[in-house]
């Protein structure tokens, strides 16, 4: 079936550190793929998207781009602050026929002062 | 500001009892989704609804049902409760008609609940 795989967390960095998480995935057709991010005692907010092969998300500092070849959407960020510690989820679904989205378990990042 | 509200941020209950967890959802989406999150498994889909009256349910929905009676609200019930429901709920909301690609959940800050 279908699937997502996250690094294990947690990712611990300095501040201004280049960040990078990495996200897989399994789907048959073409999915659309999500970066989402909850902070401390919040709900999930959407942080960047893709919705077709080698399109580039991209907010808040935040890229990853939907690697077909590679099945990937990997979360990068050049310069870390000590208030993006949260937990970031990889998410995916389908194109069409399913509302449901797929999540990975999610990494947690820590960025130290 | 588009929301998803959810009623309680904290609830504490007594095993075997009904439980209600309420969702509003002020941008008029077709589709609610109710999932619970725990400590290394992530997000688990229970129920979801695309429409009111209508429900589906998600890859663990046992011990637990819904209730759509108008677009905005959705409401998920734990009948019986017991301490292995104890997790954060987590509603969320999205538009997007069948067969369209969903661009992306809006979701409430989510409810701890403790079953003792």
């Amino acid at each position: 079936g279908d699937s997502v795989t996250q690094m294990e967390g947690p990712v611990t960095l300095s501040e201004e550190a280049f960040l990078t998480i990495n996200c897989t995935y399994t789907a048959t057709g073409y999915p659309s793929l999500f970066w989402y991010v909850q902070y401390p005692g919040e709900g999930l907010q959407l942080l960047l998207k893709a919705t077709k092969a080698d399109d580039k998300g991209s907010n808040k500092g935040f890229e990853a781009t939907y690697r077909k070849e590679t099945t990937s959407f990997h979360l990068e960020k050049g310069s870390v602050q000590v208030s993006d510690s949260a937990v970031y989820f990889c998410a995916l679904t389908k194109e069409a026929g399913t509302y449901k989205y797929i999540f990975g378990t999610g990494t947690r990042l820590k960025v130290l002062a | 500001d588009v929301k998803v509200t959810q009623s309680s941020r904290y609830l504490v209950k007594r095993t075997g009892e009904k439980v209600f967890l309420e969702c509003v959802q002020d941008m008029d989406h077709e589709n609610m989704f109710w999932y619970r999150q725990d400590p290394g498994l992530g997000l688990r889909l229970i129920y979801f609804s695309y429409d009111v009256k209508m429900k589906e349910k998600g890859d663990i929905p046992e011990g637990y049902s819904v209730s759509r009676e108008k677009k905005e609200r959705f409401s998920l019930i734990l009948e019986s409760a017991s301490t292995n429901q104890t997790s954060m709920y987590l509603c969320a909301s999205s538009s997007g008609d069948w067969g369209v690609p969903n661009y992306g959940y809006t979701f409430g800050s989510g409810t701890r609940l403790t079953v003792v």
